[in-house]
């Protein structure tokens, strides 16, 4: 099956500065990647996903981008904020639409004020 | 809308006892799921229900049964609790089939602790 790796466990960086999360994933036929967020103690949110046919996608200081050839994908958060303090995960699937989403164990993001 | 429930919030087990986590969702969404939530592992499959009808093991589903009652219900029974089910369970709800909709919607999430 599906096997998604994702670095760092920890990441520590200082209000402003940008973060950057990294997965790798084994089955070439993934075809969708998305990332959650959870707050200590909440549910995992979404807060943006990729489809295999781009490589790159962007949503205000949140952007993803793709490397199918390498299976790789990463998150990337500019100009971060206090409130982006939680924990992210990424996933990817294999199936037609996004079932059997299988996770990363997920990164602890902390900004520093 | 409420969007989805779970019952109960925190649950304190026996080994060996039986319980039932219940899920709901008013999203009329047809695909429902079952994870399990532990320190360092992520989010990990149990079951899921991509329709009414039908259910199907997902990556750690030993120990547990599934009923999916109804579109709206999907409920997670585990049979003889062990310590090892320890953990926090969410129940998700997504409606794959809607072009460009592939968003899981989670429950808040039941807190099991078996002792």
């Amino acid at each position: 099956g599906e096997n998604v790796e994702q670095h760092p466990s920890t990441l520590s960086v200082q209000e402003g500065d940008s973060a950057v999360i990294k997965c790798t994933y084994s089955d070439s036929a993934s075809n969708y990647f998305p990332w959650y967020k959870q707050e200590l103690g909440k549910r995992p949110q979404l807060i943006i996903d990729i489809r295999s046919n781009v490589g790159e996608k962007k949503d205000q200081r949140i952007a993803v981008t793709l490397n199918k050839t390498a299976k790789h994908f990463s998150l990337h958060i500019t100009e971060t904020q206090p409130e982006d303090s939680a924990v992210y995960f990424c996933a990817a699937s294999t199936a037609r639409g996004n079932e059997k989403l299988t996770f990363g164990t997920g990164t602890r993001l902390t900004i520093i004020p | 809308n409420a969007g989805v429930t779970q019952t109960p919030k925190f649950q304190v087990l026996k080994t060996g006892q039986s319980m039932t986590l219940q899920c709901a969702q008013d999203m009329n969404h047809n695909s429902m799921y079952w994870y399990r939530q532990d320190p360092g592992m992520g989010l990990r499959l149990i079951y899921y229900s991509a329709s009414e009808g039908t259910t199907d093991k997902g990556e750690v589903p030993n120990g547990y049964n599934v009923s999916r009652l109804n579109k709206r219900e999907f409920s997670l029974r585990l049979e003889s609790a062990a310590p090892s089910q320890t953990s926090v369970y969410f129940c998700a709800s997504s409606d794959p089939h809607s072009r460009g909709r592939y968003e899981q919607y989670f429950g808040p999430g039941t807190r099991l602790t078996v002792t």
